[in-house]
């Protein structure tokens, strides 16, 4: 049991190209999401999906695509990447969130753009 | 944007000192959740909050969410080097609401 899985673990992008950060896991949790990691800022969620084929923004969704075509995947496309976007990503999933599910989160993916 | 604000940002204490990181808010949360994070890994979950005024412990860890629960704290009884990390608190605004609200974290470190 793998729990959550990313990759890559760190990438270096140039300013205007673009890339797919993966995340699996194989928990069979119905509930994902992308959070993005700046110091002094905390985990903010990007986007998020409550099952395969539904997914919705969250808090910082400009600038990030994502689809859910099966409960195992969730990718993050970034589209032109931008300076802005240097972070740490991080993906999660959860079995439950009413009432407060607990979240597993992978081992994060360091961006530089550049 | 409901806001969480923990302080202090830094802790640095001796082992088998005690210490209290606080996580406030002027907004009601309907659960509370505390986690640590270690230097390249992602936040592991430590302990859930529903109830106002209820109190957990997890082992040296004792958590506690305000009455009105809009706050809560986190006190650690006689750190160990092991309870080094950045500690995350994270509420949600509603029963049904997916989004979790984090605070930047209180990064502690426990010195030998």
């Amino acid at each position: 049991n793998a729990g959550v899985t990313q990759t890559p673990k760190f990438q270096v992008l140039k300013t205007g190209q673009s890339m797919t950060l993966q995340c699996a896991q194989d928990m069979n949790h119905e509930y994902m999401s992308w959070y993005r990691q700046d110091p002094g800022m905390g985990l903010r969620l990007i986007h998020y999906s409550v099952g395969a084929g539904i997914t919705d923004q969250g808090e910082v969704p400009n600038g990030y695509n994502v689809s859910r075509s099966t409960t195992e995947d969730f990718p993050l496309r970034l589209l032109s990447a931008a300076p802005s976007q240097t972070s740490v990503y991080f993906c999660a999933s959860s079995t439950s969130w009413a009432g407060g599910g607990e979240q597993y989160f992978g081992p994060g993916t360091r961006l530089t753009v550049t | 944007t409901q806001l969480l604000e923990q302080s202090p940002q830094f802790l640095s204490i001796q082992e088998g000192e005690n210490l209290t990181v606080y996580c406030n808010s002027s907004s009601v949360f309907s659960s509370l959740q505390w986690y640590r994070q270690e230097p390249g890994e992602g936040p592991v979950l430590l302990v859930t909050v529903v109830t106002g005024g209820e109190v957990k412990k997890l082992k040296r860890l004792t958590f506690q969410f305000g009455d009105a629960r809009k706050d809560s704290s986190l006190h650690i009884t006689a750190a160990q080097p092991g309870d080094t990390g950045l500690y995350l608190c994270a509420g949600r605004s509603g029963a049904g609401s997916y989004q979790l609200t984090f605070g930047k974290g209180t990064k502690l470190s426990v010195i030998p």
